[in-house]
């Protein structure tokens, strides 16, 4: 595997569901991202993971829960989910550091609720 | 606070006909630049950086995005358009100090005439 995956890229779950997304990046970096991409809006960034550690939550709400086991995974869980969550979501990593590096991402998981 | 503002959420070209997908950004500080593309079902994908040398700087595909400070503007262009280049198009923002955060503007679609 090349480049930043996820998995599943598809999901469809109702509301009263736990499921949970998967990101890995084979790229060596040590910056990871979470995005929700819904249609008609600018794509928001939901947290961000820098060395395993958090260091941003866009005031994201608890049913999504956030994971970064090591600098090459990211997980999404996800609970009692609503329909306005129904989006593409985006992960992307990058090199972390003084300097500002571009980020890559992967295809994405297509989440419908229910 | 950094911003992004995209004008023109559409774009319409005749193939082989110059494109111009217009970028104008706010930013207390200098700021890194970049344009990314998406593909349906796809992820973004980087087709250019700009982070201080050259004003001018060239990208993937054949496109190239010019820095204006007093202007503000980052734009995308590609001299002839190709069918393939059908897709949606994303300027994004980042200031030095706040190193790996990204503010992307709304996106345009690009449609591609025969």
């Amino acid at each position: 595997e090349t480049g930043v995956t996820q998995t599943p890229r598809h999901l469809v779950m109702g509301m009263t569901n736990k499921k949970s997304l998967k990101c890995e990046q084979h790229l060596g970096h040590n910056a990871m991202y979470w995005y929700k991409q819904s249609a008609k809006k600018p794509l928001e960034l939901m947290f961000v993971y820098n060395f395993k550690e958090q260091t941003e939550n866009n005031s994201v709400p608890s049913r999504f829960s956030p994971e970064c086991p090591n600098s090459s995974h990211l997980f999404l869980h996800l609970h009692t989910l609503q329909p306005e969550d129904s989006a593409l979501y985006l992960c992307a990593s990058s090199y972390s550091g003084t300097s500002t590096y571009e980020q890559y991402f992967g295809p994405g998981t297509r989440l419908t609720v229910t | 606070a950094q911003s992004v503002t995209q004008l023109g959420s559409h774009v319409s070209v005749s193939e082989g006909a110059l494109v111009l997908l217009r970028c104008n950004y706010s930013s207390s500080v200098p700021p890194y630049l970049f344009w990314y593309v998406q593909y349906p079902n796809q992820g973004l994908q980087l087709l250019l950086k700009y982070t201080s040398a050259a004003t001018l700087v060239k990208g993937i595909n054949g496109f190239e995005a010019e820095f204006k400070k007093s202007e503000t503007s980052f734009h995308l262009t590609k001299p002839s358009a190709h069918m393939s280049d059908a897709a949606e198009y994303f300027c994004a923002v980042s200031e030095r100090e706040y190193g790996n955060k990204l503010v992307f503007g709304a996106g345009t679609i690009l449609r591609v005439k025969s």
